[in-house]
């Protein structure tokens, strides 16, 4: 157990439809990342948070957005959904905002669009 | 354009005997490496990582060898047991990060590769 809790575990939703996916990170830790991992990309890094504050950006979609609120927790926001985001998507945290530091990841949310 | 490349999918060792996972990297800018181990169901888990300023780091079974003039890294597991059986991704970031003036990144994963132990 790493610590990082996400939810749901299971999402099965409609094209064109809007979820939001949870992810609390470990007791102590400023950083939350997020991450998509697909069949045919692997896993790819979305967005970072610190803090409260976005930090860095990968290959995350305009329709995909996400915060981090005052008590850390992190939302990650897909909406328009079509088929090709179903994927797991994955929450790790770290203590502070350094590349050096360990990234523990959730288990992961896995989302299916019919 | 993948910068992290894990080309073998698939590995199978006997258990016992020493497994050898290996990563290359295209981009100059990463001087941090890490391998994550997966199982099914679950989120990677850390294993080791090495920064650029070494060329090997050691803990317990596991040890990760970097050759940086090769862009190329490689995790020794020794000896294999069972319960090494799982996806095993190479990670590598930049250590410094231009977006926001020293901030983090992300890591830049390998597709990785599923480690089999015979038994």
């Amino acid at each position: 157990d790493s610590g990082v809790t996400q939810t749901p575990k299971h999402l099965i939703t409609a094209t064109g439809q809007r979820v939001t996916l949870r992810c609390s990170p470990r007791s102590g830790d400023l950083s939350v990342y997020w991450y998509q991992q697909s069949l045919d990309q692997g896993l790819q890094f979305l967005i970072q948070y610190y803090n409260g504050e976005e930090r860095a950006k990968g290959n995350i979609l305009e329709r995909f957005s996400a915060q981090q609120f005052p008590d850390l927790h992190s939302e990650l926001n897909l909406s328009s959904l079509e088929l090709g985001d179903s994927a797991l998507y994955f929450c790790a945290s770290s203590v502070s905002q350094a590349s050096t530091d360990t990234q523990y990841f959730g288990p992961g949310t896995r989302l299916t669009v019919l | 354009d993948q910068q992290v490349k894990q080309n073998s999918p698939s590995l199978s060792v006997q258990e016992g005997r020493i497994s050898i996972l290996n990563c290359d990297y295209t981009n100059s800018m990463f001087d941090y490496f890490l391998w994550y181990k997966k199982y099914p169901a679950e989120g990677p888990t850390f294993l080791i990582s090495i920064s650029s300023i070494k060329d090997k780091n050691e803990d317990g079974r596991f040890t990760v060898f970097l050759n940086k003039s090769a862009k190329h890294l490689s995790l020794h597991i020794v000896p294999s047991q069972p319960g090494d059986s799982a996806v095993y991704f190479c990670a590598a970031s930049p250590s410094f990060h231009m977006y926001s003036g020293g901030g983090a990144d992300g890591l830049t994963f390998g597709k990785g590769t599923h480690l089999i132990i015979q038994p």
